[in-house]
């Protein structure tokens, strides 16, 4: 199975730090992709990549970047984190092409404080 | 543009009894659709999805969900539901943005409560 693999499960960190949000996938997914998930909102989409250095925004990319320099890792960058980017990140990767739907990793809980 | 409505941000039912969790959805072209189902502190997993073959689609844990065109719906059912079907699910939508490139779009989500 894929897998998608987001390195913290939380994170807690004070307004004007920059954070990094790092995913990496183990498949050879070419695209991938970055949520935000808030109650009462689904899930809504900040940043995609559908290759190597290649970026296009989602619905809501204010106050964020991304990285894509490596196929398997799309890192989501908060350039100076504030309280109303507190909430839980998605990340999730999907074979060019296939349309068998979206892999998701298990979530990051970001609390900016 | 793309868009999905999930008529009901709650839905509680007893064990046993039937299940029917309300999907609208808009797109400008010929759409995917997807049930994702999220359990509490866990990731999304697909349920099931539409790709334009059969439009009555079954997915895991009994789940089935009927793509209606005419009414532009994509319901999801359960005969009888059991305690472990207590989740979040989210209806999503695929269509094609500006540039060419699918995206997916989700619906705020519906939370089921199994009583027992």
């Amino acid at each position: 199975d894929v897998k998608v693999t987001q390195s913290s499960r939380y994170l807690v960190k004070r307004t004007g730090e920059k954070v990094f949000l790092e995913c990496v996938q183990d498949m050879d997914h070419e695209n991938m992709f970055w949520y935000r998930q808030d109650p009462g909102l689904g899930l809504r989409l900040i940043y995609f990549s559908y290759d190597v250095k290649m970026k296009e925004k989602g619905d809501i990319p204010e106050g964020y970047s991304v990285s894509r320099e490596k196929k398997e890792r799309f890192s989501l960058i908060l350039e100076s984190a504030s309280t109303n980017q507190t909430s839980m990140y998605l990340c999730a990767s999907e074979a060019g092409g296939s349309w068998f739907g979206y892999t998701f990793g298990s979530g990051t809980r970001l609390t900016v404080v | 543009a793309q868009s999905v409505t999930q008529l009901d941000s709650h839905v509680s039912v007893s064990e046993g009894t039937p299940v029917l969790l309300r999907c609208n959805y808009s797109s400008s072209y010929s759409p995917s659709l997807f049930w994702y189902v999220q359990h509490p502190n866990k990731g999304l997993q697909l349920l099931l999805k539409y790709t334009s073959a059969a439009t009555l689609v079954k997915g895991i844990n009994g789940f089935e969900a009927e793509f209606k065109k005419s009414e532009t719906s994509f319901h999801l059912t359960k005969p009888s539901a059991h305690m472990s079907d207590a989740a979040e699910y989210f209806c999503v939508v695929s269509d094609r943005l500006d540039t060419g490139r699918r995206a997916l779009t989700f619906g705020s989500g519906t939370r089921l409560q199994v009583q027992p």
